[in-house]
């Protein structure tokens, strides 16, 4: 079965801090991708990236930056959090395919900003 | 615009019914693909379905079936015989080909709650 991990599946920081969430898959997936989720919004896609060292914007990168140093590891980082980056996060990974290869998911992760 | 739109943001149904999701999409993208993932409290988005633009007959899967209709662009979720642990959100997502992309569209969402 696929795994994809994240490294904290709740998580509390103050405005201003630096953050780290860190994604890691165990199915040699060449793409994989940071998502944010609100109530009333769906998913909506922060990042991806398609190889190691690769890293292409999504629909909502402000605020955000990512690093993928291994390809089974991508990072997500908010330099300095805001209350408004309070949410839940997911990480996905899926092969490098066609158009019916699902992603796979990670547990999240539910950042509070204070 | 909205490229998939779910309109019913909760829906009720009675333990072991048959119960629908609505899903209709927007694409100009002739070759596509429709996803329906459900995600219980605990967080996680798991899979359940798959319909490819191209596929001739509606994709099943166990209790689940997709009822594809592509001139009215709709891509509803069809559950058989609900059980209390299918109570969760339900998304709908598309991938479209024509921009070579491997970006997932989704939804807002479903609330579902079965009932005993």
């Amino acid at each position: 079965d696929v795994k994809v991990t994240q490294s904290s599946r709740y998580l509390v920081k103050r405005t201003g801090e630096k953050v780290f969430l860190e994604c890691v898959q165990d199915m040699d997936h060449e793409n994989m991708f940071w998502y944010r989720q609100d109530p009333g919004l769906g998913l909506r896609l922060i990042y991806f990236s398609y190889d190691v060292k690769m890293k292409e914007k999504g629909d909502i990168p402000e605020g955000y930056s990512v690093s993928r140093e291994k390809k089974e590891r991508f990072s997500l980082i908010l330099e300095s959090a805001s209350t408004n980056q309070t949410s839940m996060y997911l990480c996905a990974s899926t092969i490098l395919a066609g158009v019916g290869d699902t992603q796979y998911f990670g547990p999240g992760t539910r950042l509070t900003v204070l | 615009a909205q490229k998939i739109t779910q309109t019913q943001p909760g829906m009720f149904v009675q333990e072991k019914e048959a119960v629908t999701l609505d899903c209709t999409y927007d694409t100009s993208d002739p070759s596509y693909g429709l996803f329906w993932y459900k995600q219980p409290s605990s967080g996680e988005m798991i899979f359940l379905i798959y319909q490819g633009s191209y596929d001739q007959q509606n994709a099943t899967e166990g209790r689940y079936s997709l009822n594809f209709q592509k001139a009215r662009k709709s891509a509803n979720l069809v559950i058989s015989a609900s059980q209390l642990g299918d109570s969760a959100m339900y998304f709908c997502a598309m991938r479209e080909l024509l921009y070579n992309t491997d970006k997932l569209i989704f939804g807002t969402g479903t609330r579902l709650q079965v009932f005993p």
